[in-house]
């Protein structure tokens, strides 16, 4: 199978602080990566596609300034929530494709709380 | 209009009922449709993925796609209260593009 491993599951921080969460894919190279945000009682929302070797590609409306993409090795993409503040408080997860037969694998999501 | 639009519910059935999960979509251009699982506060579990139009089954669950009326179903036969979950579509152009595009989900409960 595929596995896509999330961390942290869950992370309290202060407002103005910034935060990391890191997607790894376990048994097998991801060259893309995706960045889903989720509201309460609602569907994903993709923020960004983030690329191995080269820049992320940002939806409309999602500041690439406030949600910084990282995605060094074919295994890891992270995700850096600068700055936050508490409407940055949401369930944020990623997903990697092991190949198009394969379908999408999302990780565990990381629940961020800004206090 | 949403190119994927899917009855929020929620849905609540007895166990042992047969649910029937429904999405529609707009675009014909739609080849790779998934339906996944997802538990409160945890990440979506794929459960089925089909290429173009046709039947899969695996276990408890089939997929169906009928892309002439832009229509797929997921059923769940025999179903638990393991079951209750919100359940997504998700669909997918082509091997040129690689975003998927959901269907809100739907919230099932199986009263046991």
């Amino acid at each position: 199978g595929a596995v896509v491993s999330q961390h942290p599951s869950r992370v309290i921080c202060k407002s103005g602080t910034s935060v990391k969460i890191e997607c790894r894919s376990l048994d097998f190279q991801a060259t893309t990566m995706f960045w889903y945000r989720q509201f309460p009682k609602q569907s994903l929302m993709l923020m960004a596609t983030s690329n191995e070797g080269s820049k992320a590609t940002y939806e409309q409306g999602v500041e690439k300034d406030k949600f910084l993409i990282n995605h060094a090795s074919l295994t890891l993409s992270t995700l850096t929530v600068t700055s936050a503040h508490p409407e940055d408080s949401s369930f944020y997860i990623c997903s990697a494709e092991k190949g198009i037969q394969h379908g999408y694998t999302f990780g565990s999501g990381t629940r961020l709380t800004v206090v | 209009q949403k190119e994927v639009e899917q009855d929020p519910g929620p849905l609540s059935v007895p166990e042992g009922a047969i649910v029937s999960l429904n999405c529609t979509y707009s675009n014909s251009a739609f080849q790779y449709f998934m339906w996944y699982r997802q538990y409160s506060r945890k990440g979506p579990e794929l459960l089925m993925y089909t290429y173009s139009s046709g039947n899969k089954e695996d276990g408890r669950f089939t997929a169906q796609v009928d892309k002439s009326s832009k229509y797929i179903s997921l059923f769940i036969r025999d179903s638990q209260p393991s079951d209750s979950a919100t359940y997504l579509c998700a669909m997918r152009k082509g091997s040129a593009t690689n975003k998927l595009i959901f269907g809100t989900g739907t919230l099932l409960a199986v009263q046991p």
